[in-house]
């Protein structure tokens, strides 16, 4: 089936640091990828949508000039977390669309010290 | 309110029990997908539904799009069922691009 690898599982950076996570679609090429982010006890949130070659499209509220997304082939989309503060805390997951459903990645946890 | 609403909000059942779990969502939706999140974080989908009914092993998904609910059920509920159950819809209309909207999900837990 479907898998998309996302690395790292765990990250704990210091504040003021930037973080990258990668999400690879391993057996199928992802034109389109959904980050999401989950804080604890709530839904998981929809931040932006990376489309291969082209600009991602960042939902309200998210700025864009400190979590970038980069989808520069098929098969890799990775989000950077800039100039990181504890508030980012939290866990990022991506997400593609497949045949059947979507598929996700396993998830990031982020903790910013 | 939430756009996508799921009951019970915590389950804890004993092994071998029948569990329920709805959604009730309000909004048009094209799909409802059921997933499951194990504690390290981690996402399965279990099903994608549209109308009907799907089965797959011990795992079975209802929807009735008049009603706007959805129920997952499981038959014979063992430990390892144990995790998070999450509800999530795809919008009709608009939308970024096809993303789902989802439930704050039902955390089961199954005791031997």
């Amino acid at each position: 089936g479907a898998v998309v690898s996302q690395h790292p599982s765990r990250v704990i950076c210091k504040s003021g640091t930037s973080v990258k996570i990668e999400c690879r679609s391993l057996d199928f090429q992802a034109t389109t990828m959904f980050w999401y982010r989950q804080f604890p006890k709530q839904s998981l949130m929809l931040m932006a949508t990376s489309n291969e070659g082209s600009k991602a499209t960042y939902e309200q509220g998210v700025e864009k000039d400190k979590f970038l997304i980069n989808h520069a082939s098929l098969t890799l989309s990775t989000l950077t977390v800039t100039s990181a503060h504890p508030e980012d805390s939290s866990f990022y997951i991506c997400s593609a669309r497949v045949s059947l459903g979507y598929t996700f990645g396993s998830g990031t946890r982020l903790t910013v010290v | 309110k939430n756009e996508v609403e799921q009951s019970p909000q915590n389950l804890t059942a004993q092994e071998g029990e029948f569990i329920t779990i709805n959604c009730s969502y309000s909004v048009g939706i094209s799909a409802l997908h059921w997933l499951q999140q194990h504690p390290g974080g981690g996402i399965v989908s279990l099903f994608m539904l549209s109308s009907g009914k799907k089965k797959h092993g011990r795992l079975i998904a209802t929807i009735n799009i008049q009603e706007k609910h959805s129920s997952l059920h499981i038959t014979a509920s063992h430990p390892r069922d144990s995790a998070v159950y999450i509800c999530a819809v795809r919008l009709n209309y608009g939308g970024s691009q096809g993303n789902l909207i989802f439930g704050k999900g039902t955390k089961l837990s199954v005791k031997p």
